[in-house]
């Protein structure tokens, strides 16, 4: 199963300042379509996950554009320009290229 | 909308069987499958099985003996069962549309105990 390693465990960010999260893959994410199938997904506390980001970059619907993916191949980046209140809870990323779907470990990002 | 819920015992004993029901809304089982992922409380995500649009099925490999996923497109309804319960497999089971991922059902707790 592809691994995929999680940096940091968790981040305490102030208001308004910018956090990045790092996702690695153990093989390369870019399937037989040419596509790579990384997702970020934030777990607010007590609630389901929610899909923030697909195919490396693309901001699902009603996502602000203060949250950006980007990277390739194995190395895979969440940035959260200016951070707010509601952004707290475990950021996941998740690999759809190979089977199994596999996950991060997750990021606990509290406010400072 | 697009819409995903989860129902099922909260509580069985080990060595039984889990039955879970994900019922859907929104959209078409015969057009996006839906996968069971869960989480064992204060941990992360494991995703658990899948079955697609067409009706193929998917299992995680460490569970696979122990699992059944189906589904009643009549009644836009996903059935997981898993048995041989043990008191690891206490987590919230959450099902989501797959493979897109892109909505998810609020989860049910499940404990297995005596």
């Amino acid at each position: 199963d592809v691994v995929m390693t999680q940096t940091p465990v968790s981040l305490s960010v102030a208001i308004g300042q910018p956090a990045s999260i790092s996702c690695k893959s153990s093989q390369s994410l870019v399937g037989t379509s040419g596509k790579t199938y990384l997702n970020w997904l934030l777990q607010r506390p007590g609630q389901s996950p929610k899909r923030l980001i697909y195919l490396v970059s693309k901001l699902d619907s009603g996502i602000p554009d203060r949250f950006s993916g980007s990277g390739s191949e194995t190395d895979f980046t969440l940035k959260i320009s200016r951070v707010e209140a509601d952004d707290l809870g475990v950021y996941y990323c998740l690999q759809g290229t190979h089977f199994p779907d596999t996950f991060g470990a997750g990021t606990k990002l509290e406010l400072k | 909308q697009v819409q995903l819920k989860e129902s099922g015992p909260g509580l069985v004993q080990p060595s039984r069987t889990l039955s879970l029901t994900c019922t859907v809304s929104g959209f078409s089982l015969t057009s996006y499958g839906v996968s069971w992922v869960r989480q064992p409380p204060g941990k992360g995500l494991e995703w658990i099985a899948a079955i697609w649009s067409g009706g193929s099925t998917d299992y995680n490999s460490a569970l696979k003996s122990r699992l059944s996923i189906s589904r009643d497109t009549s009644k836009s309804q996903v059935l997981l069962k898993m048995n041989s319960l043990q008191t690891e497999d206490t987590a919230m089971y959450f099902c989501a549309r797959y493979p897109l991922f892109d909505y998810w059902g609020q989860g049910v707790m499940v404990t297995v105990s005596s």
